[in-house]
């Protein structure tokens, strides 16, 4: 079965650190790029970070730039989430999704944001 | 790229149909012809899920009911005849022009 699962949300302080992380399964994971989205209470869903398949490749929204740090561990089937400098608005639901299928060559754009895991749950607050 | 849907809620009577519009305010066609434009279904204590993707394709599993159309800067989600397992909210996303992907600000449908 094709899927993500994130962890690692909590309770944090502003001001604070977190690192989020996802693991997937029943795809190869070193083919696909990643995203990080999430859900803040009462708002809507909300893009937050790509990385390509390789790594190479990674942008931010400008809610988080410099805040955030998008990583991945392709041997580990693994993609985290390294959040500093929280803020009371970064409380929500944050959820991976896959990407891109990427050949050696090119990447289709079809697969985008086709597999999502139950999401990891985030709350800075004192 | 600005997406906005409308209405933002939807009440509707069980068996009736219903329709979403997304506006977003640039063309979304992509350099290679295609319209990266998705819609997604976000029921309550549930994760997103991708319903329809390049505007008109239905993922595997959603039923026929839901259709999706459109072109350009305009497009519509349509649910033939609403069932109580569609309430929810539902949003349009493009991923024509990034980054940013972004999404529409949602839109509520619930049942009369």
């Amino acid at each position: 079965e094709v899927q993500v699962v994130e962890s690692g949300g909590g309770l944090v302080r502003p001001g604070g650190s977190l690192r989020l992380s996802c693991v997937a399964s029943g795809f190869i994971f070193r083919n696909y790029t990643m995203h990080w989205v999430r859900l803040a209470p009462g708002k809507g869903l909300e893009w937050v970070s790509y990385i390509s398949n390789t790594g190479s490749a990674r942008y931010y929204a400008a809610s988080v730039k410099g805040r955030f740090t998008i990583s991945r561990d392709n041997a580990k089937n693994s993609l985290f989430l390294q959040m500093n400098s929280l803020r009371d608005e970064d409380t929500a639901v944050y959820y991976c999704a896959r990407g891109w299928f990427c050949g050696a060559t090119s990447c289709s754009m079809d697969d985008s944001f086709d597999v999502w895991g139950q999401g990891t749950s985030l709350t800075v607050s004192t | 790229v600005v997406m906005t849907q409308s209405p933002l809620s939807l009440p509707v009577t069980l068996g009736q149909p219903a329709s979403i519009s997304c506006t977003s305010s640039q063309s979304l066609v992509y350099s290679g012809g295609d319209t990266y434009l998705n819609w997604f279904q976000l029921r309550p204590g549930q994760s997103p899920r991708r319903l329809i993707y390049k505007v008109s394709n239905r993922d595997s599993g959603v039923p026929d009911r839901f259709s999706g159309s459109g072109s350009g800067t305009d497009f519509t989600l349509n649910i033939s005849r609403v069932e109580a397992e569609d309430v929810g909210v539902y949003y349009c996303m493009q991923g024509s022009h990034w980054p940013p992907w972004t999404f529409g600000q949602g839109t509520k449908v619930e049942i009369k």
